[in-house]
């Protein structure tokens, strides 16, 4: 199965302050790259699909771009309710699979 | 609004079952590939299963094919998942999850129900 790296694990930035997610996948998968937000006690909700497709609601200051093997999650000015812990998960390759996670915490 | 609403979850001993069901509104059920997916507490996320709009088509991962079966009540707008001879490893939060697509094996997940606990211990 594909695996996803994430990285940094966790990145500590202040409101206002733009956020560079990492996600390496371990063989390619096209674009076919999703991207999650989880806060505390709630459910994931999609962000990004198909590497740079924003889902509906979904602010513009958050962008998703990369191909191949490396996507990046870029949140351009961090708003209080942005932080948050970021998953990014694949769908080229049954089965599918989400990578281990990046928390953004305020600094 | 897409709305999905778990149920079912508990705590049940190891080699128990549990039926974990989720209800559906906001859009045309049959229309939509749905699942599971769960997280263990703490952890990350883990995919589970996906049933396509039929009902027809059924996938599981390794780590619960043969314990859990996965089912849709198109006239109830319900999904369901009958999951039997729990183990540990199974406690985690189950999310029941729609998909964008009718069916297929390449998803990702558009809305996400709140989540059912389910703990597995002695």
């Amino acid at each position: 199965e594909i695996v996803l790296t994430q990285s940094p694990a966790t990145l500590s930035l202040s409101p206002g302050e733009r956020a560079t997610l990492s996600c390496r996948a371990s063989q390619s998968v096209s674009g076919y790259l999703a991207w999650y937000q989880q806060k505390p006690g709630q459910a994931p909700r999609l962000l990004i699909y198909d590497a740079s497709d924003s889902a509906a609601g979904i602010p513009s200051r958050f962008r998703g771009s990369g191909s191949g093997t490396e996507f990046t999650l870029t949140i351009s000015s961090l708003e209080p309710e942005d932080f948050a812990v970021y998953y990014c998960q694949q769908r080229e390759e049954w089965p599918p699979t989400f990578g281990g996670g990046t928390r953004v915490d305020i600094k | 609004e897409v709305q999905l609403l778990e149920s079912g979850g508990g705590l049940v001993q190891p080699g128990g079952s549990l039926r974990l069901s989720c209800a559906a509104s906001g859009f045309t059920f049959s229309s939509y590939a749905m699942g599971w997916v769960r997280q263990a507490p703490g952890k990350g996320l883990e995919w589970v299963s996906t049933l396509d709009g039929t009902g027809g088509s059924r996938h599981y991962a390794d780590s619960v094919k043969g314990r859990f079966t996965i089912s849709r009540d198109t006239s109830m707008k319900t999904l369901s998942l009958d999951m039997n001879n729990l183990r540990r490893d199974d406690t985690a939060i189950y999310y029941c999850v729609k998909t964008p697509f009718f069916g297929g094996s390449f998803w990702h997940f558009d809305f996400w129900g709140r989540g059912t606990l389910v703990a597995v211990s002695s």
